[in-house]
């Protein structure tokens, strides 16, 4: 079946621009994650979310950083005013409930460049 | 904070031997997951383990999971080229929908 897939692949943005990570979870999956993930380190959390609930957004960076998924599917991470210290891969993650809940499906990712 | 430490940063080993990597963490574990990541890609789920002492074999690699459910090895029997990547273990504790990751080790194929 169908993955965790996310949009753009890659975004090269200026210093000061607004960007939208969109991320489409496996469908089913009630639960879903963003990190995101420096070269040569594990995956850092930034938020997550239970159906269209926003359970804990304590890993985001600060206020420039949103993230919503209204309607229990797609989700959207928002990153206002970008800093070149925003640069990094940004990953989502979906997971089912049952006996694998909890376990994280990866999608590809998003590689975000700030100039 | 609650952290997982994960040793080596990275194994360097020639084709044939074997790799060992080992997950601690500061509190309890309610469950360890192990994840892959190959060069370029996304983590990729391999196992979790819930129950203390548990030990699961896929093919060449053993999973471990500490008494105490504190720590964690994986073992790769036999390395070849398609085991090439970082490994991570990811803890979860009770009652707590966050995993808590490692940094992860390389396994790196000397050439």
């Amino acid at each position: 079946g169908a993955g965790v897939s996310q949009s753009p692949r890659y975004k090269v943005t200026k210093r000061g621009q607004d960007v939208a990570l969109r991320c489409d979870p496996i469908s089913g999956h009630v639960s879903l994650y963003w990190y995101r993930q420096a070269l040569g380190q594990g995956p850092e959390f930034l938020t997550y979310f239970n159906y269209e609930a926003q359970q804990d957004k304590s890993g985001l960076p600060n206020d420039r950083f949103s993230a919503e998924r209204p309607e229990g599917s797609i989700s959207t991470l928002t990153i206002q005013r970008t800093e070149q210290r925003d640069s990094a891969m940004y990953r989502c993650a979906s997971s089912p409930v049952g006996r694998l809940a909890g376990v994280q499906y990866f999608g590809p990712g998003t590689r975000l460049t700030v100039t | 904070g609650q952290q997982v430490m994960q040793i080596p940063q990275y194994q360097h080993v020639q084709e044939g031997e074997d790799f060992t990597t080992y997950c601690n963490s500061s509190t309890t574990l309610s469950n360890i997951q192990w994840y892959k990541q190959r060069p370029g890609g996304h983590p990729v789920f391999l196992i979790q383990l819930v129950k203390s002492g548990e030990v699961k074999k896929q093919k060449r690699l053993t999973f471990q999971f500490g008494e105490a459910k504190k720590n964690s090895s994986l073992h790769i029997t036999a390395t070849q080229t398609t085991d090439v990547g970082t490994y991570f273990c990811a803890g979860r504790m009770d009652s707590n929908y966050q995993l808590i990751w490692g940094a992860g080790t390389k396994l790196i194929i000397k050439p």
